[in-house]
């Protein structure tokens, strides 16, 4: 197992255009997160996933953003006409919730995004 | 509102010294308080988890202090490293399916 992996970890788009990542959660993790940060911000939340229902989504997430986890295991972010202050790093988390570990959640390396 | 305030902002400071980060939290109710250490441009990396109950919890060079009453926490690290260079954020949950995050204090040690 070799953690929360997210692709692509770059992408630079022009304003307007969609993008979409994806993250791979730890193998067998139930919950699955998808939180914003900036430059010399904390991570702020953005949704997150128990197996493939969408639980919770944040006013941050307007209607330009989607997110699904269509089988429970992966899931997608995507952005739809791209605006400048999309620009962020995007981490995908997860956990296994209902273990002894529930409490500890997994980040990956994060998705950066720069809109030009 | 919830919130977690972290100082300092920043913090520079010599190899092989000591120091101390600290976090103030409004969150309510509280379930647990966790510290995690991201380095720049990378995901943020789990150091310690402490419940209502735990008052210290240690990992290595870093041990973490809770005092709930007072609602503060703080990390304190031993014998810095050059590696120990990242930001360290306060998280607190308060049970339920997020987490409220601090902004962090961004630490650099010298050679």
């Amino acid at each position: 197992d070799t953690g929360v992996s997210q692709n692509p970890r770059h992408k630079i788009t022009k304003r307007g255009q969609n993008v979409t990542f994806r993250c791979d959660p730890i193998s067998e993790h139930n919950r699955l997160y998808w939180y914003r940060q900036t430059l010399g911000q904390g991570p702020e939340f953005l949704t997150y996933f128990q197996n493939e229902a969408q639980l919770e989504k944040s006013r941050l997430l307007s209607d330009r953003f989607s997110a699904e986890r269509p089988k429970g295991s992966f899931s997608t972010l995507e952005i739809q006409r791209t605006e400048q202050g999309d620009s962020a790093m995007y981490l995908c988390a997860s956990s296994l919730v209902g273990t002894g570990d529930g409490n500890t959640i997994y980040f990956g390396e994060g998705s950066w995004l720069t809109v030009v | 509102k919830n919130q977690v305030e972290q100082s300092p902002q920043s913090l520079i400071i010599l190899e092989g010294k000591n120091c101390t980060l600290q976090c103030n939290y409004t969150v309510s109710p509280f379930s647990n308080l966790r510290w995690y250490k991201q380095d720049t441009g990378r995901g943020p990396v789990s150091l310690t988890i402490m419940t209502f109950s735990e008052n210290t919890k240690s990992n290595g060079r870093y041990t973490a202090t809770l005092d709930a009453d007072t609602k503060q926490s703080s990390l304190h690290i031993t014998a810095s490293q050059l590696s120990d260079s990242a930001s360290y954020i306060c998280v607190v949950s308060d049970g339920g399916n997020k987490l409220v995050f601090g902004a962090g204090t961004i630490l650099r040690v010298k050679s």
